[in-house]
Order: C-alpha cells, then sequence, then structure tokens
C-alpha cells in the first residue's frame, strides 16, 4: 500500500530555468495538496486541486507558479524562471475526501543556484 | 486572520518523562487538529488528530486534548523514547480543506 509518492526528491536549477515537481497521490485519494516549508520553518499551504480542478490557489504566487492535476498522471508543480527564494522543500499531501486526513509524500529539495 | 501559534520551540526531556506542547489559534469555526511528526529529511507524518466534537484522544503513550472555549490543544507524549527526537507541527483546519501549520517544536530526548 504506497504512500504519496514525489520526484525528484532533489532538483537543483540555475536562476531562470524551469523546475516541475511531480506527486501521485495515495491509492483511492483524489484530493492534493501542496506546500512549502523553508528551512527552520513551518509547511505554507500553496494550492489544493482535485482531479482536473484547482479548488484553492490562494497560498500560490501569481506569477512564475503554476499546478495541475490532469484526469491521467501525477499532480504537478511548476515554478517557472526560478530564483534564489524558491529555494525550499515543496511537499505534497492527498486524502480520501474534503476534511478528511492529510498524508504527506517525502518531499522534494529544489535549490536554485 | 487564520494564525497557529506553538509553544515551546525547543523542548529537551530526559528518557521516560512526559513531554506537552502546546498550540492556539485563533478562529473558532476551526473544526479539525492534527498533529505531525517530522524527522531529518523526510516528510511530516500524521501521528494523531483530534476533531472539534471531541475533548481527548489516546493513541498508545501519545494523546491529544482539545479546549475549544480557550482556543487550544496539546499532544501529550508519556513515557518519551529517543526515537520520539524529531520535529512535531501542530495544524488546524479552519473549515477551507488547507490546514495552516505552527511553526514546529524540536523534542530532543535525553538518554
Amino acid at each position: 500500500n504506497a504512500g504519496v509518492m514525489q520526484n525528484p526528491r532533489h532538483l537543483v536549477r540555475r536562476r531562470g530555468q524551469e523546475a516541475r515537481l511531480r506527486c501521485s497521490p495515495m491509492k483511492g485519494h483524489s484530493h492534493v495538496y501542496w506546500y512549502r516549508q523553508l528551512p527552520e520553518e513551518g509547511l505554507k499551504f500553496m494550492v489544493y486541486l482535485q482531479k482536473e480542478n484547482i479548488i484553492d490557489e490562494s497560498g500560490m504566487p501569481k506569477e512564475r507558479f503554476s499546478a495541475e492535476f490532469p484526469k491521467e498522471g501525477p499532480s504537478i508543480l511548476r515554478i517557472q524562471q526560478v530564483v534564489r527564494g524558491d529555494s525550499a522543500a515543496y511537499f505534497c499531501a492527498s486524502s480520501r475526501d474534503r476534511d478528511a486526513e492529510q498524508y504527506f509524500g517525502p518531499g522534494t529539495r529544489l535549490t536554485v543556484t | 486572520g487564520e494564525n497557529v501559534e506553538q509553544h515551546p520551540s525547543t523542548l529537551s526531556v530526559q528518557e521516560g518523562d512526559s513531554a506537552v506542547i502546546k498550540c492556539t489559534y485563533s478562529d473558532s469555526a476551526s473544526n479539525y487538529f492534527p498533529w505531525y511528526k517530522q524527522e531529518l529529511g523526510k516528510g511530516p507524518q500524521l501521528i494523531i488528530d483530534i476533531r472539534s466534537n471531541v475533548g481527548e484522544k489516546k493513541d498508545q503513550r501519545i494523546a491529544v486534548t482539545l479546549n475549544k472555549t480557550a482556543k487550544h490543544f496539546s499532544l501529550h507524549i508519556t513515557e518519551t523514547q529517543p526515537e520520539d527526537s524529531a520535529v512535531y507541527f501542530c495544524a488546524v483546519n479552519f473549515g477551507n480543506e488547507k490546514l495552516t501549520f505552527g511553526t514546529g517544536t524540536r523534542l530532543t530526548i535525553i538518554p
């Protein structure tokens, strides 16, 4: 019974490049959440998606960031033209229903050089 | 606003003793209060949660208590062991599906 999968686990990008982070939810889960964690800080909500729909993107910067959760395949968090301040750990969580328990993946650690 | 405060930020406890971490929140409409344990280099692991219609919940050495009137909830770990050393985060669902996290408590168990 696999948990939430994220890849890559580590990603290094130079300033100006694009970063693509992938998340496969737990089996049977159709709700996906993305959170960002800066060093020595708590997690901050970015975006909440269900299959083919963005439900809440209030925590995601308006520019350069986008997310999708297609009918088939993993959820993708995309960061265009990365800057040093984007360096962080990005975590994906999934849940069975709205208001159900959220289970987290191992995260993707993005480093922008 | 939707705020969660967590105390203490660091906690050292002798092995075998109890540890208590407390969180306060701002909005009485909150309905779900999970606790997560995060080890170095790993994702947060859900260890226990409580919903607004329950005052206390226990799972072996871990318990959570909720006081909705005072808007605070606490994590209690009894008979602490070295493997309990980690960063613990409280979180609150303010009725909008997303979780708002506290700033974390670094728990160190002293052998």
